[in-house]
């Protein structure tokens, strides 16, 4: 089965440091997702991407942090100064199409683990 | 008022007990439901789909109550391997919104 694959499966980094996360989506899928976890907490939605550009972000995503489709194939997500609170799992996510098609099931990747320390 | 609402549990039950999870949703323009489940430190996988008919998937049943905003899902002959977190989530345009998640442990 395909799958969404991602790199690091965990990165550990100080504090101010800027880190890259990359993801592998499913090759024919076109909407890419970035969501995170905090340990303890719920998985909240990051940024959504289609068409090589922002669909939607949340309030979690600002400026220090931007995606980006470098190629065909990779989606990365960049946390430009981290702070201790940006520790979490990351997950990165794909679908094929948009409701009501089918094909419309959100993939998760394994996920990123990261510690700013 | 969250926006996705769970009973955190824990759910402590017997192989082959019959569980019921709920879950509240605040906003009533959501499309999509669904129950994903979560292993410890893993990704969420997605358990089924939720439909106003309601749905059947072997041993796991899912319902959607729309003018309540309420969804359910019940295990039955509940296995070992059920021993998960499960996660009732609601699509808000291209989004996924999680719930806390209702941790179950099924015990010998």
């Amino acid at each position: 089965e395909p799958e969404v694959t991602q790199t690091p499966s965990h990165q550990v980094t100080q504090m101010g440091q800027e880190v890259i996360l990359r993801c592998v989506p499913i090759s024919n899928h076109l909407y890419f997702y970035w969501y995170r976890q905090i340990l303890g907490q719920k998985v909240e939605f990051l940024v959504s991407f289609y068409n090589n550009e922002i669909s939607e972000k949340s309030e979690i995503f600002d400026d220090q942090f931007s995606v980006e489709r470098p190629d065909g194939s990779n989606f990365t997500l960049k946390i430009r100064s981290t702070k201790l609170e940006d520790s979490a799992m990351y997950f990165c996510a794909s679908k094929k199409r948009d409701p009501p098609l089918s094909g419309n099931t959100i993939y998760f990747g394994e996920g990123s683990w990261l510690t700013v320390v | 008022r969250k926006e996705v609402e769970q009973d955190p549990g824990p759910f402590n039950v017997p192989e082959g007990a019959t569980v019921a999870f709920n879950c509240t949703y605040s906003n009533s323009a959501s499309q999509s439901f669904f129950w994903y489940r979560q292993d410890c430190r893993k990704e969420p996988k997605l358990l089924m789909s939720v439909y106003s008919s309601g749905n059947e998937d072997g041993r796991f049943t899912a319902q959607l109550n729309r003018a309540s905003q309420y969804i359910s899902l019940l295990i039955r002959d509940s296995k070992l391997s059920d021993s998960a977190t499960y996660l009732c989530v609601v699509r808000n345009t291209d989004k996924l919104i999680f719930g806390t998640g209702t941790r179950l442990q099924v015990f010998p």
